[in-house]
């Protein structure tokens, strides 16, 4: 089945140890994003890739990266994590940002101690 | 005023009830209506989606869109137990990325 798959499922790092999450999509879609969704919270959208280009949104910290280095694969980088960016981190895709194909992952569990 | 209200609930119901979930948005600028089921510790699952206003049907699911009252709606028959979860409704603008959730309704239906 075509899909959206983030590796790894869980996660734990050191206060300021830099960490990779990753993740791939079967379905084609030109649009990937990278959302936070923390404890008993609505996901909150960090950045998305239009094809090759970045997107960042305006109150996402600069600790926070992006890589698509082709249109399957997109990475999430947290070059110094701090105890507040413990979450669950959700990749999605979507063709040409419309609702009805917008599919998430089921998520990366980082947890920072 | 957050774009996307949503009562977070907790709801309960037995199980075989109708359960009625709802949303009220603000952004009229808003064309894609969403619902999401959210199991613990997974990612949000693609339930219903609407486009403008009108009414969908998918097995014992159905979502209703009002763009005159901004009112989203999502109706589940004969609920099971295995609906307990935490049901997120979303909206999205024309030519816009980012996804604008409601808190989320956490839902338990009690065998």
């Amino acid at each position: 089945d075509a899909m959206v798959i983030q590796n790894p499922r869980y996660q734990v790092t050191q206060f300021g140890k830099p960490v990779t999450l990753s993740c791939s999509q079967t379905l084609n879609h030109n649009v990937m994003y990278w959302y936070q969704q923390k404890s008993s919270q609505a996901p909150k959208l960090l950045f998305h890739y239009y094809d090759k280009d970045f997107n960042n949104e305006a109150d996402t910290p600069d600790n926070f990266q992006s890589r698509r280095p082709n249109t399957s694969f997109c990475f999430l980088d947290i070059r110094s994590p701090g105890l507040g960016d413990t979450a669950m981190y959700l990749c999605a895709t979507s063709r040409d940002g419309q609702g009805g194909g917008y599919t998430f992952g089921s998520g990366t569990r980082l947890t920072v101690v | 005023q957050k774009e996307v209200e949503q009562d977070p609930g907790p709801l309960s119901v037995p199980e075989g009830a109708i359960v009625s979930l709802n949303c009220t948005y603000s952004n009229s600028a808003f064309q894609y209506f969403m619902w999401y089921r959210q199991y613990s510790r997974k990612g949000p699952e693609l339930l219903m989606y609407t486009y403008s206003s009108g009414n969908k049907e998918d097995g014992r699911f159905t979502a209703q869109v009002d763009k005159s009252s901004k009112y989203i709606s999502l109706f589940i028959r004969d609920s099971q137990p295995s609906d307990s979860a935490t049901y997120l409704c979303a909206s999205l603008g024309a030519g816009s990325y980012q996804l604008t959730f409601g808190k989320g309704t956490k839902l338990s239906v009690i065998p």
